[in-house]
């Protein structure tokens, strides 16, 4: 099955320590995003990469990092410097599409600062 | 202003009817239009794709893009419990790779 795996489903994590949420695709898409979900606030862009070795700073990248080594693999590092990092993140990858892209996403993993 | 408006709800509606879900927009380059249904703790699914104006039909779901008055809509018929999600607008311009949401509409389809 076609798809984007995202682990762990849920994260707990002390102040101070640094994380990193694992996202994986097997569509072959060249595109892949990182958004941060909050209630009421819809889902924000963090990164994105439209090809290996490549990334760009979405609108609230501060506080996060990311690596593209792989087109498969877009791993999200939230590092101690994310002043309030619990919320659910959600990984996507795209396709072109009649000019357009269509994102697929992931099933999201849901981080919680304890 | 947000670049993307979509009332947040809750809305609550019996079986069988006809929901119809907003959102409207001021940027005028928007030209793909997407509804995204996501349940409670999972990732979003795409449901409905359309690029400029017009109405796209699939099954009991038609999605409708008024680029004049900068506003889509997302009609449900013969609404079903199981379509109690959080649905999300997004929109695009040509050749962008980024989207943009709305907030999502709450909805409760009480049997």
């Amino acid at each position: 099955d076609g798809g984007i795996t995202q682990s762990p489903k849920y994260l707990f994590r002390k102040e101070g320590q640094n994380v990193t949420l694992s996202c994986e695709q097997n569509l072959n898409h060249d595109a892949m995003y990182w958004y941060r979900q909050d209630p009421g606030q819809g889902l924000r862009l963090i990164y994105y990469s439209q090809i290996v070795n490549d990334f760009q700073k979405g609108d609230i990248a501060e506080g996060y990092s990311v690596s593209r080594e792989k087109k498969e693999s877009f791993p999200l590092t939230v590092t101690s410097a994310q002043k309030n990092p619990t919320a659910f993140y959600l990984c996507a990858s795209s396709i072109k599409r009649e000019g357009g892209f269509e994102q697929f996403f992931g099933p999201g993993t849901r981080l919680t600062v304890l | 202003q947000k670049e993307v408006e979509q009332d947040p709800g809750p809305l609550s509606v019996p079986e069988g009817a006809i929901v119809s879900l907003n959102c409207t927009y001021s940027n005028s380059a928007f030209q793909y239009f997407m509804w995204y249904r996501q349940y409670s703790r999972k990732g979003p699914e795409l449901l409905m794709y359309t690029y400029s104006s017009g109405n796209k039909e699939d099954g009991r779901f038609t999605a409708q893009v008024d680029k004049s008055s900068k506003y889509i809509s997302l009609f449900i018929r013969d609404s079903q419990p199981s379509d109690s999600a959080t649905y999300l607008c997004a929109m695009s311009s040509t050749g962008a790779n980024n989207l943009f949401f709305g907030t999502g509409t709450r909805l409760t389809v009480i049997p």
